[in-house]
C-alpha cells in the first residue's frame, strides 16, 4: 500500500522568506500524481500544486514550487516569498493514475511570522 | 452547485444516536468521494462513487458505516450507533471522473462530535 510521509508537523517563517516542506512517500507504481493540498483554518482543502509522475520538471504556480526526486521518492514543497495568508495546514498527497484513492500525509501546519 | 455542499457543518450527537450526514458535489462531477479526518492527522478515505456506483469502501470502519449516492448526485454517510472514536471531521470530494487531472475538489466538511 502507498504512504505518504511528512516529517515536520510544524514550520514557521518570516514574512517575505523562504520555507521548504517535505514530503516523501512509498509505492511500487510508476505512473502517479502528487499533490500539495492547502487547508486554511476552518476552511475547505485547496489544491496548491500537482506534479505527474512521467514529467521531470518540477511544477511552478507563482511562489508556490516543488522539488520533485523521483528516485529518491520525495516531492518538497517551496514557498518563496511567504505571505501572513499562506498560514494553514499543508498535506501531501499522492494517486496512482489507475486508481481513484488520494493517500494523504499528516500535514505539516505553517505558521508565518509578521 | 458552484462548489462542493456539506450539511450540517457541526453536530454533536450523543453515543448510541445515528447520524447522517450530507454531500452535494459539484453538478458536472461524476467521482464522490468521502474522507473522515481526525484532529491534528491527515484526511483518510472510507469510499468513493462514479455516479451511483460504489467501487470502492475499502475505508470504511466498520459496519456501522454506510454511504450512498441513489441517483449519482447527492451522497449521504450515515453513521449507526455512534461512539466517541467516530468524533472527526467528515470530509466530502468530487473529481470529473474520466478527464479528470487527479485533483479532487472539496467541502468544507462536517464536524461531527460524539458525546
Amino acid at each position: 500500500a502507498q504512504t505518504v510521509t511528512q516529517s515536520q508537523p510544524e514550520m514557521s517563517v518570516q514574512e517575505a522568506e523562504t520555507v521548504t516542506l517535505s514530503c516523501t512517500y512509498d509505492t511500487s507504481e510508476s505512473d502517479y500524481y502528487l499533490f500539495w493540498y492547502k487547508q486554511p483554518p476552518s476552511r475547505q482543502m485547496i489544491l496548491v500544486i500537482r506534479q505527474e509522475a512521467y514529467k521531470q520538471q518540477n511544477a511552478t504556480e507563482n511562489r508556490f514550487s516543488v522539488n520533485f526526486q523521483k528516485a529518491a521518492k520525495s516531492f518538497s514543497l517551496k514557498i518563496s516569498d511567504s505571505q501572513l495568508g499562506d498560514a494553514a495546514m499543508y498535506f501531501c498527497a499522492y494517486r496512482s493514475r489507475g486508481a481513484q484513492k488520494l493517500v494523504f500525509g499528516q500535514g505539516t501546519r505553517l505558521t508565518i511570522n509578521p | 452547485g458552484a462548489g462542493v455542499s456539506q450539511s450540517p457543518r457541526y453536530k454533536v450527537t450523543k453515543r448510541g444516536q445515528d447520524v447522517t450526514l450530507r454531500c452535494d458535489p459539484i453538478s458536472s462531477h461524476a467521482t464522490l468521494y468521502w474522507y473522515q479526518q481526525a484532529l491534528g492527522q491527515g484526511p483518510e478515505f472510507l469510499t468513493y462513487f462514479n455516479y451511483e456506483a460504489q467501487p470502492d469502501k475499502s475505508g470504511l470502519p466498520s459496519d456501522r458505516f454506510s454511504a450512498e449516492r441513489p441517483e449519482g448526485s447527492i451522497s449521504t454517510l450515515t453513521i449507526q450507533r455512534t461512539e466517541q472514536r467516530d468524533s472527526a471531521m467528515y470530509r466530502c470530494a468530487s473529481s470529473p471522473g474520466q478527464s479528470n487531472t487527479g485533483e479532487l475538489f472539496f467541502g468544507e466538511g462536517s464536524r461531527l462530535t460524539v458525546l
